[in-house]
């Protein structure tokens, strides 16, 4: 059962445009959610992060939102730019007798074009 | 320069033959996790230890074993009950597991191949 999902396995966007990278979840005891960053044969990098109390959080060009509602959250990514092609992946945090544990979702494989 | 390492890069091996794979911090953190990644699948989490001498299962620790004898070392042994081992393998470590936010920073990885 993927608790995290992430429904778009790929995403294109031109430079300079806006990239928006999304994640679904099902349980609604998360409350820290994270975005990273990963490029072929590396390990993933953290990205930005926002907690359930929060609904938007930026830093720089990335900014995170988090509708708990609809348990959806979003990275946007504004002016996207060719370093920028990598893979993101979403992750929750939920407590799991007593630690916080993480689960990531499948990834999105963004390309940005020149 | 604080980070992990992990090592080899990539390791072949044939089926039926166990397998340890190296991860080293000098991050000084407690926790230290591992977890596999699949072609389309999400990074899954095989086995963590919050402390030294001390671990525990993940999400699919079958088939693989882990020893925390040290602060700085996480050894993963894949053994031949793994049905699927081959996968890319990372390593990651973080300082406060048991807040609800702790950034883990991760190794490189090691791809490891069964035939």
């Amino acid at each position: 059962d993927q608790q995290v999902k992430q429904n778009s396995p790929s995403l294109s966007v031109q430079e300079g445009r806006i990239s928006i990278l999304n994640c679904d979840y099902t349980n609604s005891m998360f409350d820290y959610f994270l975005w990273y960053k990963k490029y072929p044969a590396e390990g993933p990098t953290f990205l930005i992060s926002i907690s359930s109390i929060k609904d938007k959080n930026e830093d720089g060009r990335f900014t995170v939102f988090l509708n708990k509602s609809a348990k959806h959250l979003s990275l946007h990514i504004v002016p996207s730019q060719p370093g920028d092609s990598a893979v993101y992946f979403c992750a929750a945090s939920a407590d799991t007798s007593g630690t916080y544990k993480y689960i990531f979702g499948t990834g999105t494989r963004l390309k940005v074009l020149a | 320069d604080g980070g992990i390492t992990q090592s080899p890069k990539y390791l072949f091996r044939k089926e039926g033959q166990n397998v340890t794979l190296s991860c080293e911090q000098n991050l000084n953190h407690d926790a230290m996790y591992w977890y596999r990644q699949d072609p389309g699948q999400g990074l899954r989490l095989i086995y963590y230890s919050q402390i030294v001498n001390d671990f525990q299962k993940g999400d699919i620790a079958e088939g693989y074993s882990v020893s925390r004898e040290k602060k700085e070392s996480f050894p993963l042994t894949v053994t031949s009950a793994q049905k699927n081992p081959t996968a890319f393998y990372l390593c990651a470590s973080s300082s406060a597991p048991g807040h609800p936010f702790y950034e883990q920073y991760f190794g490189p990885g090691t791809r490891l191949t069964v035939t």
